[in-house]
């Protein structure tokens, strides 16, 4: 299986501009995807192939990178943003990080 | 809109049977593959199973091939997770998903406890 790696737990403050990191061993190619998911519901997808937004999600939400590289960016943070965030490759099959969990300073 | 409904879970004993379904709405069922993605208690997400358009053509995760069967019904418009021979580490809630390489809708999740 492929392995995602996702930095740990962060702590933001409204207004900042935060990067979540997911790294893999080997390529996914452009396949990687991320998804938002707050505490008993289920996850919505946010960013597709690596850096296409899915529909109806805000701008200030943004994906890039390449390979075994992949980063997600939310700038600025709202409140409202304050949830888990987790990668997905589909290029070797499907594996999903670990999760970010994103709080309040 | 799309929507996906599950349905089936509950408390079962190790060893024992359970089958989840999944009715969707608001798309054309047929046309998508699906997949059932489960997340143990204050785990991370994790990939089942997955489906071809017509059912033809299936995948599995190692740790449930040979024990979890997916299936569906396009007359129905309804997906389903056979699973045999449950383990205490098939406790999770499990979503089925609509798949592109990515999954793009989710159902809200039902629970499976296996205990004695």
């Amino acid at each position: 299986d492929t392995v995602l790696t996702q930095s740990p737990a962060l702590a933001v403050s409204p207004g900042e501009r935060v990067t979540i990191s997911c790294r893999t061993r080997e390529s996914v190619n452009t396949l990687m995807h991320w998804y938002q998911q707050k505490p008993g519901q289920q996850p919505k997808l946010l960013v597709y192939k690596t850096s296409n937004l899915a529909s109806g999600v805000p701008a200030r939400f943004s994906g890039s990178g390449s390979g075994t590289d992949f980063t997600f960016t939310i700038d600025p943070v709202e409140t409202d943003d304050i949830a888990t965030y987790s990668c997905h490759q589909s290029g070797n099959s499907d594996t999903f990080g670990a999760g970010t969990k994103l709080e309040l300073k | 809109e799309v929507q996906l409904v599950e349905s089936g879970g509950g408390l079962v004993q190790p060893g024992r049977s359970m089958k989840l379904s999944c009715a969707a709405s608001g798309f054309t069922f047929s046309s998508f593959y699906m997949a059932w993605v489960r997340q143990a208690p204050t785990k991370g997400l994790e990939w089942v199973a997955s489906i071809s358009t017509g059912g033809g053509v299936t995948y599995y995760r190692d740790s449930v091939k040979g024990r979890f069967t997916i299936s569906r019904d396009n007359e129905k418009n309804t997906l389903y997770l056979q699973m045999d021979s449950l383990r205490s580490e098939d406790t999770a809630t499990y979503y089925c998903a609509r798949r592109y390489n990515y999954f793009d809708h989710w159902g809200q999740g039902v629970m499976v406890t296996v205990s004695s």
